[in-house]
C-alpha cells in the first residue's frame, strides 16, 4: 500500500523558515517524480514544486521561486520542502504527492501557518 | 499559466446523472485529470488523461473531452459523492480549477 506521511508543519513567524518532510513507503520511491501541492484555508489547490525521480531537475511555481527548495533523499525514501522567507500568503495545508502526469497518491497534508 | 474554469456548485438528487465541466484557457490536449476531495481529506484521483478511470474508482465516474472543454460525469450519483471536484491540467506547469462543490438534495 502506497503511503505518504508529511511532518514538520506548525506556526511560524513571517520571514522565518520551516522544513517539511514526507516519508514514502509502499512503492519504489526513486522511480517517481514527487511534488508538493498546497491548499490555503477554504481555497483551491495550487501546485508548489516538483522534483524528478533522481533529484536532477526541480520546478517551482513563480511565487515560491528563490524562497522554497524541494529536495529528496532516495536512500531514505523521503521528500523535503525547505521554505524560507515565509509570508502570510504561504499559510496553507501542504500535501506531498506522487507525480506521474497527474498526482496519483497524496499524503494527508500538514498545516503551515505564517503569522506573528 | 493555463487557467481552468469550473462552475462553483451543483445540487442533485441521489440516482440522478450529473456533469461537472472544466474549461481551459488554452488547449491542453487530453492532459486533464479529475480529483475528488471530501472535507478534511486529501484529494483523490478519479480520472486521468481526460477519460481513463483510476484503479479502484467506481465505474459510475467517467470523463470526456479534449482541447479546452472537459466533463466529469457521475451516473448515478450516490449520497457519499458529496464532495468538491477539481480538474487539473498537465500540458504545462500544473494548474487546478477552483473546484465544483457537489451537494445532494
Amino acid at each position: 500500500e502506497v503511503q505518504l506521511v508529511e511532518s514538520g508543519g506548525g506556526l511560524v513567524q513571517p520571514g522565518r523558515s520551516m522544513k517539511l518532510s514526507c516519508a514514502a513507503s509502499g512503492f519504489t520511491f526513486n522511480n517517481y517524480d514527487m511534488a508538493w501541492v498546497c491548499q490555503a484555508p477554504k481555497k483551491g489547490l495550487e501546485w508548489v514544486a516538483t522534483i524528478s525521480y533522481d533529484g536532477s531537475s526541480t520546478y517551482y511555481r513563480d511565487s515560491v521561486k528563490g524562497r522554497f527548495t524541494i529536495s529528496r533523499d532516495n536512500a531514505k525514501s523521503t521528500l523535503y520542502l525547505q521554505m524560507d522567507s515565509l509570508r502570510s500568503e504561504d499559510t496553507a495545508t501542504y500535501y506531498c504527492a506522487r507525480q506521474e502526469d497527474y498526482f496519483d497518491y497524496w499524503g494527508q497534508g500538514v498545516m503551515v501557518t505564517v503569522s506573528s | 499559466d493555463t487557467v481552468l474554469t469550473q462552475s462553483p456548485a451543483l445540487a442533485v438528487s441521489p440516482g440522478e446523472r450529473v456533469t461537472i465541466s472544466c474549461r481551459a484557457s488554452e488547449s491542453v490536449s487530453t492532459r486533464m485529470h479529475w480529483y475528488q476531495q471530501k472535507p478534511g481529506q486529501q484529494p483523490k484521483l478519479l480520472i486521468y488523461g481526460a477519460s481513463n478511470l483510476e484503479s479502484g474508482v467506481p465505474a459510475r465516474f467517467s470523463g470526456s473531452g479534449s482541447g479546452t472543454d472537459f466533463t466529469l460525469t457521475i451516473d448515478p450519483v450516490e449520497a457519499n459523492d458529496t464532495a468538491t471536484y477539481f480538474c487539473q491540467q498537465s500540458w504545462n506547469d500544473p494548474t487546478f480549477g477552483a473546484g465544483t462543490k457537489l451537494e445532494l438534495k
